[in-house]
């Protein structure tokens, strides 16, 4: 039963453009979403993440957007820079839980 | 302030064995995770523990696998008789405690790599 689901296992980009990564969740329970950075070897890197109350937090070259109605979230890399080339996970979170569920990854690549 | 350690990074073990992974969470993390990736796969969740106590068991398998947060040292996640279906990336969390519905950023060790043959 796959709650988060990331349906592009690969995105490739050029450098200084717009990186685009989506988030599809099933269940309207979750609270809150993340957005974790993962290179060959080492374990997951917290990027950045959003409430249900909100629909757009930024951070940098880091924006992710919210629609809960499309129960659908987005991560926007602008601009994109080859050292961002690794695999994204979406995750979530419910109200009062504790872990979180992942979704499958997507790998980013970044041409210079 | 070092980050979560896991050792060993890469373990080898033989269908039947045992296969004894540690994390260490940051200074001041009392709650501990443990996930599983499986190629081309995301992480699941397996087990979510603060010193002494098993608070989510819900994504360990029912046999064989077991896991341990004692009040002195690591976070121990245990498979007695591994069997190939084993193999994977085993990644430890750690966040700090924090209010009832708050959320705490989980940190990340590296991971260790499980093989079995």
């Amino acid at each position: 039963d796959q709650q988060v689901k990331q349906n592009s296992p690969s995105l490739s980009v050029q450098e200084g453009r717009i990186s685009i990564l989506n988030c599809d969740y099933t269940n309207s329970m979750f609270d809150y979403f993340l957005w974790y950075k993962k290179y060959p070897a080492e374990g997951p890197t917290f990027l950045i993440s959003i409430s249900s109350i909100k629909d757009k937090n930024e951070d940098g070259r880091f924006t992710v957007f919210l629609n809960k109605s499309a129960k659908h979230l987005s991560l926007h890399i602008v601009p994109s820079q080859p050292g961002d080339s690794a695999v994204y996970f979406c995750a979530a979170q419910l109200k009062y839980g504790n872990k979180l569920v992942f979704g499958a990854g997507t790998i980013l690549r970044v041409k210079s | 302030n070092a980050g979560v350690m896991q050792n060993p990074r890469h373990l080898v073990r033989r269908r039947g064995q045992e296969a004894r992974l540690r994390c260490s969470p940051m200074k001041g993390h009392s709650h501990v995770y443990w996930y599983r990736q499986l190629p081309e796969e995301g992480l699941k969740f397996m087990v979510y523990l603060q010193k002494e106590n098993i608070i989510d068991e819900s994504g360990m398998p029912k046999e064989r696998f077991s896991a341990e947060f004692p009040k002195e040292g690591p976070s121990i996640l245990r498979i007695q008789q591994v069997v190939r279906g084993d193999s994977a990336a085993y990644f430890c969390a750690s966040s700090p405690p924090g209010l009832a519905g708050s959320y705490n950023e989980q940190f990340f060790g590296p991971g260790t790599r499980l093989t079995v043959l």
